[in-house]
């Protein structure tokens, strides 16, 4: 069974579109995120969900709205798609870094690679 | 902000060589962690070292952590053609509110045959 899984694994779409990315983890873990990877493979964190709670929003656009309807479940959604937009976007999961940062790995979705065209 | 950063940027090595990455990172930690990703896939862990271990190995991967130069180094011992991939490392830093990890701009590998 797959870990951290997200749909679709590529997108391309047109400017002006709005679409959603999903992720699922089957882990039981209390954290989950979403990474940015650029074209120079920087990851660069966007959001993190606690409990299906937002804890961590960096400076993001807010054409992107993630959403936590569970705590195994965050979803991205983005509206008004730009070209600036394309990249690969990982969903990440771990134990509560807080709590557990000592001894904590996140684990990784195969990513999606969005192309907005 | 980008906490870890990674040198060099890209290394070419034959089989059977060692492969030496070293990270840097800005604030206090509370673990340093190595990941690899492969070419169109997502990040795998390899290692985890926290702020009180020095040295750490798995396998044919060592890893060190100096605290005082905030500086880690990752060692892969005869590296092999399926070691080629980019490795990441990622910093849990030391905050007063929620964490994250914060990643690195990476170490692209080639291992030729």
């Amino acid at each position: 069974d797959t870990a951290v899984s997200q749909t679709p694994k590529y997108l391309v779409t047109q400017m002006g579109n709005d679409k959603s990315i999903k992720c699922e983890q089957n882990l039981g873990h209390d954290t989950m995120y979403w990474y940015k990877q650029d074209s120079k493979k920087f990851l660069k964190i966007m959001f993190s969900y606690n409990n299906k709670e937002l804890i961590i929003n960096e400076t993001v656009p807010n054409r992107f709205s993630p959403k936590s309807p569970d705590k195994a479940h965050l979803n991205l959604h983005i509206n008004s798609l730009e070209l600036g937009d394309s990249a690969v976007y990982f969903c990440a999961s771990s134990q509560d870094l807080r709590f557990r940062g000592v001894n904590t790995e996140a684990f990784f979705g195969q990513g999606t690679r969005l192309t907005v065209v | 902000s980008q906490q870890g950063e990674e040198d060099p940027q890209a290394l070419s090595i034959q089989e059977g060589e060692n492969a030496t990455m070293n990270c840097s990172y800005k604030t206090s930690i509370n673990n340093l962690q190595w990941y690899r990703q492969n070419s169109g896939r997502g990040l795998v862990h390899l290692i985890l070292i926290r702020s009180n271990e020095r040295e750490k190995h798995s396998g044919r991967l060592r890893v060190t952590l100096d605290t005082s130069k905030k500086s880690s180094s990752l060692l892969i011992t005869a590296s092999r053609a399926a070691d080629t991939a980019s490795y990441f490392c990622a910093t849990v830093p030391v905050n007063s509110g929620y964490s994250t990890l914060t990643f690195g701009k990476g170490t692209m590998l080639l291992v030729s045959p």
